[in-house]
């Protein structure tokens, strides 16, 4: 089945060291998305590529970056991870940003900081 | 910008019932498409359901409707025969077809717990 992949889905790091969180799709979809989501909120957008193009949320910490070396893949970069950090982390899909294209997500990968 | 509000922070019924969770959107957009999304406690998003606002029937998706009313701006989701494993928190979301509303805009979402 055609799908978003995230790994890993649970991921420990210690305050401060710099930590990678990746998703993968075989959907062929044009935008990749990256959200964060901290307990019993909805989900906050940090940014998205579509195809090689990225864009950056106004208010997305510079701590955050991403990376999309292809189409399948994309990377989400925390730089030095504080306790704020600590959250669930969203990656998702969609063919292009039309009104009618529904994003499709992965699993998730919930983010601990010691 | 678009806003979208779930009023109930969460909600019990008992299963084989029906359950209803409210949303009502705002926007300037002239189109837009309104999506439901069902998340349970393991963290997953899953996409249940969209109307489009040119729609002129209500979409459907098995036990799930839409019951959109669009000069009063609401959206609201009928899942039908609830089943335990539609205990989840369930979000509301809107995107329009203005440049720069490519985002989706969430409510703050319903907690539905089904008891047997």
């Amino acid at each position: 089945d055609a799908m978003v992949i995230q790994n890993p889905r649970y991921q420990v790091t210690q305050f401060g060291k710099p930590v990678t969180l990746s998703c993968s799709q075989t959907l062929n979809h044009n935008v990749m998305y990256w959200y964060q989501q901290k307990s019993s909120q909805a989900p906050k957008l940090l940014f998205h590529y579509y195809d090689k193009d990225f864009n950056n949320e106004a208010d997305t910490p510079d701590n955050f970056q991403s990376r999309r070396p292809n189409t399948s893949f994309c990377f989400l970069d925390i730089r030095s991870p504080g306790l704020g950090d600590a959250a669930m982390y969203l990656c998702a899909t969609s063919r292009d940003l039309r009104a009618d294209q529904p994003q499709h997500f992965g699993d998730g990968t919930r983010l601990s900081i010691l | 910008a678009q806003k979208i509000t779930q009023t109930q922070p969460g909600m019990f019924v008992q299963e084989k019932e029906a359950v209803t969770l409210d949303c009502t959107y705002d926007t300037s957009d002239p189109s837009y498409g309104l999506f439901w999304y069902k998340q349970p406690s393991s963290g997953e998003m899953i996409f249940l359901i969209y109307q489009g606002s040119y729609d002129q029937q209500n979409a459907t998706e098995g036990r799930y409707s839409l019951n959109f009313q669009k000069a009063r701006k609401s959206a609201n989701l009928v899942i039908s025969a609830s089943q335990l494993g539609d205990s989840a928190m369930y979000f509301c979301a809107m995107r329009g077809s203005l440049s720069n509303d490519y985002k989706l805009s969430f409510g703050a979402g319903t907690t539905v717990t089904v008891r047997a």
